[in-house]
């Protein structure tokens, strides 16, 4: 199966600082099918990007993603105080649909 | 509006087999594309996808849990049902279900998930 690493595991920043987040796939994502999520405590994980760069419906644009083979990114270009969450990438090129262990974005 | 809803028991006995429904509406499992998946998250825990089921029937499953789970669907009732034998305390996580994401400019769908249910909690604890 494709595993996915993120990194960093934490991000401590300030909002409207820039994030930038990382996904790294053990092989190559077929087609950029990726994808990714955050997620609040107590709610389900909202789809932010898709297709590597596509976002999604309502997703504002502060959010972008970037990225092909095995190296991928999401950016947030000017933190919200509602961005900060758990981001989550998956990618879904290859069966099992593999997700990411998560990068933590806190307020500093 | 697409909305899904998963429903099921909150406890089960190690061994014993769950059988979580996930009700949705606004969109129909008849329709080409269609599709929607079983996602579950331990407490604290990663996010790991379980199995998806597709408007024609095919179906895939995650490896690790696939001599345990059955993916059904009824386009009738506008439900999925997830089955999983032989529950054991580490199965202990919300289950959610999702639907596949459909690109607005193609109209083509992908296996990402763009809404969600709300999750059911599943504690497996004799």
């Amino acid at each position: 199966e494709n595993v996915l690493t993120q990194s960093p595991g934490t991000l401590s920043l300030s909002p409207g600082e820039r994030a930038t987040l990382s996904c790294r796939a053990s092989q190559s994502v077929s087609s950029t099918y990726l994808a990714w999520y955050h997620q609040k405590p107590g709610q389900a994980p909202r789809l932010l990007i898709y297709g590597a760069s596509s976002r999604a419906t309502g997703i504002p644009d502060r959010f972008s993603g970037s990225g092909s083979g095995t190296d991928f990114t999401l950016t947030i270009s000017r933190l919200e105080p509602e961005d900060f969450a758990v981001y989550y990438c998956q990618q879904y090129g290859s069966s099992p649909w593999t997700f990411g262990q998560g990068t933590k974005v806190e307020i500093k | 509006q697409i909305t899904l809803k998963e429903s099921g028991p909150t406890l089960v006995k190690p061994t014993q087999t769950l059988t979580l429904t996930c009700t949705f509406s606004g969109v129909s499992l008849s329709t080409t594309g269609v599709g929607v998946g079983w996602i579950r998250q331990p407490p604290g825990k990663a996010l790991e996808w379980l199995a998806l089921i597709y408007w024609d029937d095919d179906k895939r499953y995650s490896p690790s849990l696939k001599s345990r789970v059955t993916i059904t669907k009824d386009p009738s009732k506008n439900q999925v049902v997830l089955t999983m034998s032989n529950m054991d305390p580490v199965d202990t996580a919300t289950y959610y279900c999702a639907h596949r994401v459909r690109d607005i400019a193609s109209g083509i769908y992908y296996s990402a998930f763009d809404v969600w249910g709300q999750g059911t909690m599943v504690t497996v604890s004799s």
